[in-house]
C-alpha cells in the first residue's frame, strides 16, 4: 500500500527566507504526487502536482517540488517565503495501489511565517 | 470561476439529531469525495463516488453515516443519530477522473464546521 509522510508537523521561517517542507512517500510503483496548501477556514485547493512527466515541477505561488526515486521523496521549497504563504500544506500520493481513484493524504505541516 | 460548494458552512446540533450535509460539484466532474478534518485525525476519506456510484465508503461509520448521489449536482452526507465525537470539518471535493485510474486533481469546497453538543 502507498503511504506518505511529512517531516515536521510544524515549520518556521522568516520572511524572505527558503521554504523547504518534505514529504517521503512510499510506493512499489511510480506514484502520482501532490501537494495542497489549506488556508484558514478554508478548503484545500492544489499547489501542484508530479504526473510522470518532468521531476521537478512548478506550482502556484512560487513553490515547486522534486521528484526525487532514490530518495522517494517530494519536498516542497520556495526561495523567499511571504507572509501570505502562511497555512497548512499537505502532501498527497495517488496511483494503482491506493485503491482506484483514492489519494493519500499525509497528516500536514504547518508553515508559519515570521516578520 | 467554478467552485465546489457546501451547505451548511456551520451547523451546531444536539447529540441525537440528524445532520445533513449538502454538495454541489463542479460541472462536469465525475468524482466526489467526502472527507472529514480533525485536530487529532487529520483528513480521513469517508467515501467517493465516480459516475454516482459509491465506490468506497471504508472509512465511513456505517451504523450512523450515510453517503449518497441523487443525482450529478449533488451528493449528500447524513450524521443518524450524531455523536459529539463526530464533531469536525466535512470537506467535499470534486475531480474529473479517468477510466484508467489515473489520479486526478481534487477541488475541494469551503467545508461544513459541525458541533454536535
Amino acid at each position: 500500500a502507498q503511504s506518505v509522510t511529512q517531516l515536521g508537523s510544524h515549520v518556521s521561517v522568516s520572511e524572505g527566507a527558503l521554504v523547504l517542507l518534505r514529504c517521503n512517500y512510499s510506493s512499489s510503483v511510480p506514484p502520482y504526487l501532490f501537494w495542497y496548501v489549506q488556508y484558514p477556514n478554508q478548503g484545500l485547493q492544489l499547489l501542484l502536482k508530479y504526473t510522470s512527466a518532468a521531476t521537478l515541477v512548478k506550482g502556484i505561488n512560487g513553490f515547486e517540488a522534486e521528484f526525487k526515486k532514490s530518495e522517494t521523496s517530494f519536498h516542497l521549497t520556495k526561495p523567499s517565503a511571504h507572509m501570505s504563504d502562511a497555512a497548512e500544506y499537505f502532501c498527497a500520493v495517488s496511483g494503482p495501489n491506493t485503491g482506484g481513484f483514492k489519494t493519500i493524504f499525509g497528516a500536514g505541516t504547518r508553515l508559519f511565517v515570521k516578520a | 470561476d467554478a467552485r465546489v460548494t457546501q451547505t451548511p458552512r456551520h451547523k451546531v446540533t444536539e447529540m441525537g439529531q440528524e445532520v445533513t450535509m449538502r454538495c454541489q460539484p463542479i460541472l462536469g466532474h465525475n468524482t466526489v469525495f467526502w472527507y472529514r478534518q480533525t485536530m487529532m485525525q487529520g483528513l480521513e476519506l469517508l467515501a467517493y463516488f465516480r459516475n454516482r456510484a459509491p465506490l468506497d465508503d471504508s472509512g465511513m461509520p456505517k451504523d450512523r453515516f450515510s453517503a449518497e448521489m441523487p443525482d450529478a449536482t449533488l451528493a449528500t452526507l447524513k450524521i443518524q443519530p450524531s455523536e459529539p465525537r463526530d464533531s469536525a470539518v466535512y470537506f467535499c471535493a470534486s475531480g474529473l477522473g479517468t477510466s484508467g485510474g489515473a489520479a486526478e486533481t481534487q477541488y475541494f469546497g469551503p467545508g461544513t464546521r459541525l458541533l454536535v453538543l
